[in-house]
């Protein structure tokens, strides 16, 4: 059973450039979640994909917008970058909602 | 979400029990612990959960207070690989509402594990 793979790992785009992060699922796991983690902080929460819609969403600004497709897997993107964007995003799957997250390594993103 | 308080970090030696506390005194009746740990520059590693019976798997012992209040992880025979951040999360059981799935992730605690 494979775990959760995230791509790419590392990333480095420029100030106001668009960026697309991809996460596929573990198997048999029907939600997505995504982080962000600033050097030094925790995992903060971004949003939620069940079932292809977005279920629950932090306090993120919309520039940030996601995807979930039929088999489950998921995109995060950032449009119109900026530098405090710079961080580890980290995508977590879990059978359902509401019952324990695994997550993947992890991209770490670097905005100039 | 109930919020979680934990020391900011703890020593333990190599061979011996590392016993990690975190305070939830708002907890509700339906809300979850969980414990993750992340390895620097790794992606966080469910640990274990529970609602108020003690928990046991192969990686750890959770012990949860009658008064739900707080609880212990406690890995019992602590290597040099369990040197990490470990977080105690508190989260609802349900989902719906605003809550959803989300994991709250606070500080933590670093736990240093020496030979």
């Amino acid at each position: 059973e494979t775990g959760v793979t995230q791509s790419p790992t590392h990333l480095i785009k420029t100030r106001g450039q668009q960026v697309t992060l991809r996460c596929s699922s573990q198997s048999g796991h029907n939600t997505v979640s995504w982080y962000q983690q600033a050097l030094g902080q925790g995992p903060q929460f971004i949003f939620q994909y069940y079932r292809e819609e977005e279920n629950g969403r932090g306090n993120f600004p919309p520039r940030f917008s996601g995807l979930q497709f039929p088999n489950y897997s998921s995109e995060l993107n950032v449009n119109a970058l900026e530098l405090d964007d710079s961080a580890l995003y980290l995508c977590a799957s879990s059978v359902q909602v509401n019952t324990e997250a695994f997550f993947g390594q992890g991209t770490r993103l670097t905005v100039v | 979400d109930a919020k979680t308080t934990q020391p900011t970090s703890m020593d333990c030696a190599e061979g011996r029990a590392a016993n990690l506390p975190c305070n939830h005194s708002t907890i509700s009746g339906n809300e979850y612990v969980y414990w993750y740990r992340q390895i620097h520059s790794q992606g966080p590693q469910y640990i274990i959960h529970g609602l108020k019976n003690n928990e046991t798997n192969e990686m750890a012992s959770l012990i949860i207070t009658e008064d739900r209040k707080s609880s212990t992880l406690i890995l019992p025979h602590a290597t040099l690989r369990d040197t990490a951040v470990y977080y105690c999360i508190v989260r609802v059981a349900e989902s719906g509402g605003t809550s959803y799935g989300k994991l709250t992730f606070g500080q933590g605690t670093i736990l240093t594990v020496h030979p």
